[in-house]
């Protein structure tokens, strides 16, 4: 069956730092990758989305890949702050002619001063 | 401003009572989705609705029941026969229900059984 990880484990890193976080998959190939940011208590806010044809995509500080020989995307974070401190969960597409997702548990950012 | 609101924010439901969660949007989306989160775990899909009047059953349907019958509304109701019910949900919409959209979400309901 489709299966998504991140690593489960909380990230600490220090402010000023790039956080690295992964999202690996196996028995699928997605043709869209999404990244989301949530809160404790609130709702996925919507980063970035990158297709299965680009390798990657960036928006201000933030950066993601799509390796789809490794089935990997990894999501950086350049010159963190505190406030990017958020869980950040990656998204596959469930399938071709809807819109649902497939998630990944998250992985929790600390971003210290 | 332009979103999704679910309502209540917290909620607790009583062994062998039914609930329903309330979603709105007036985004204009034509899909919306409802998932459920559990510590620890990623976002698991319930039920999803491509237009007014049609819905699907996602991965964990039982024991949740949904209705589609205007383009911005879609309640979610966990009946009784949803055994472990305590658990974050949230409502989600994409502008049409293809793959490559991005999903707009609410803030969540926590139901907690008492």
């Amino acid at each position: 069956s489709q299966k998504i990880e991140q690593n489960s484990e909380a990230l600490n890193i220090q402010e000023g730092k790039t956080a690295t976080l992964t999202c690996n998959y196996t028995n699928y190939s997605p043709a869209y990758l999404q990244w989301y940011r949530q809160d404790p208590g609130r709702g996925p806010v919507f980063l970035l989305l990158i297709r299965e044809n680009e390798k990657e995509k960036r928006k201000e500080r933030l950066k993601v890949t799509f390796d789809t020989t490794l089935k990997q995307s990894l999501f950086h974070i350049t010159a963190s702050q505190p406030a990017d401190s958020a869980t950040y969960l990656c998204a596959l597409d469930g399938s071709s002619n809807t819109g649902k997702l497939i998630f990944g548990q998250g992985t929790t950012l600390q971003v210290k001063p | 401003d332009g979103g999704i609101t679910q309502s209540p924010k917290y909620l607790f439901r009583k062994e062998g009572q039914n609930v329903t969660l309330s979603c709105e949007q007036n985004l204009n989306h034509d899909a919306m989705y409802w998932y459920r989160q559990d510590p620890g775990q990623g976002l698991r899909l319930i039920y999803y609705s491509q237009i007014v009047n049609d819905f699907q059953k996602g991965d964990i349907a039982e024991g949740y029941s949904v209705s589609r019958e205007k383009k911005e509304s879609f309640p979610l109701t966990v009946t009784s026969a949803q055994k472990n019910p305590t658990a974050f949900y949230l409502c989600a919409s994409t502008e049409w229900g293809q793959a490559g959209t991005e999903a707009f979400f609410g803030q969540g309901t926590r139901l907690t059984v008492v």
